[in-house]
């Protein structure tokens, strides 16, 4: 099935640091949803976003919804070890499944 | 929030047999519930679509007579591994969709995760 373009595959920074990650489609989705696997885990929510241009926060993560619909970014800032996991961008539409991403592993060295 | 939960979390079970996965959502009705699996450092696929009180849909190159749902009330989907093989081990995860599924605000929640091993 349809998968969106997640960037990048991985990431390894330094506690800290301020962490970027990007989804695009080739087509618009109606709500774009960020969600992060631990190990062993189910994806659990992080932000959810329902309009396009909405700028999310969600304590030290920022997430937006892009304007032409066909994007959106999720930004951690100050990273700290729990961030470690990897993390999934989905689209919806009306009457559909989620589409997802192929994830981006986040480790974070201390 | 929205919780969801999965049993077991983890089965191993000889070649062979057939294993049941139940999922429930604890605190929110779903019509709609879905099957993934996953591969290891992978990204989710999608199964199966169940609807609550009718057959499900599944995505291509899913065998319905091997992987079995039932979606018999709106806290409550199963899924059944019919005659599991090894190649059949892999992370189930089950998720709930919160609101019709034709709204701007639908969310889905997701399941724990059931690691099935077959022997």
């Amino acid at each position: 099935g349809q998968q969106l373009n997640q960037s990048p595959q991985s990431m390894f920074i330094q506690e800290g640091e301020d962490v970027s990650m990007n989804c695009t489609s080739s087509s618009i989705f109606n709500t774009w949803l960020w969600y992060k696997q631990d190990p062993g885990e189910g994806p659990v929510l992080l932000i959810a976003l329902y309009k396009a241009g909405e700028l999310t926060s969600n304590g030290r993560l920022t997430a937006q919804f892009g304007i032409t619909r066909k994007d959106s970014f999720l930004n951690i800032s100050a990273s700290i070890p729990s961030d470690v996991g990897i993390y999934f961008c989905a689209g919806h539409r009306a009457g559909t499944a989620l589409i997802f991403g192929k994830g981006t592993t986040l480790s974070v060295s201390s | 929030g929205a919780v969801v939960s999965q049993h077991p979390s983890w089965v191993i079970c000889k070649s062979g047999t057939s294993v049941k996965i139940e999922c429930r959502s604890l605190d929110f009705q779903a019509t709609t519930m879905f099957w993934y699996r996953q591969f290891p450092k992978q990204s989710l696929m999608l199964m199966a679509t169940s609807n609550e009180g009718s057959k499900a849909t599944y995505e291509q190159g899913v065998e319905k007579d091997k992987f079995l749902i039932n979606h018999a009330s709106l806290t409550l989907s199963t899924l059944t591994v019919t005659s599991a093989h090894p190649e059949d081990s892999s992370f189930y995860i089950c998720s709930a969709r919160y609101g019709s599924g034709f709204m701007e605000t639908d969310t889905q929640y997701f399941g724990p995760g059931t690691r099935l091993t077959v022997l």
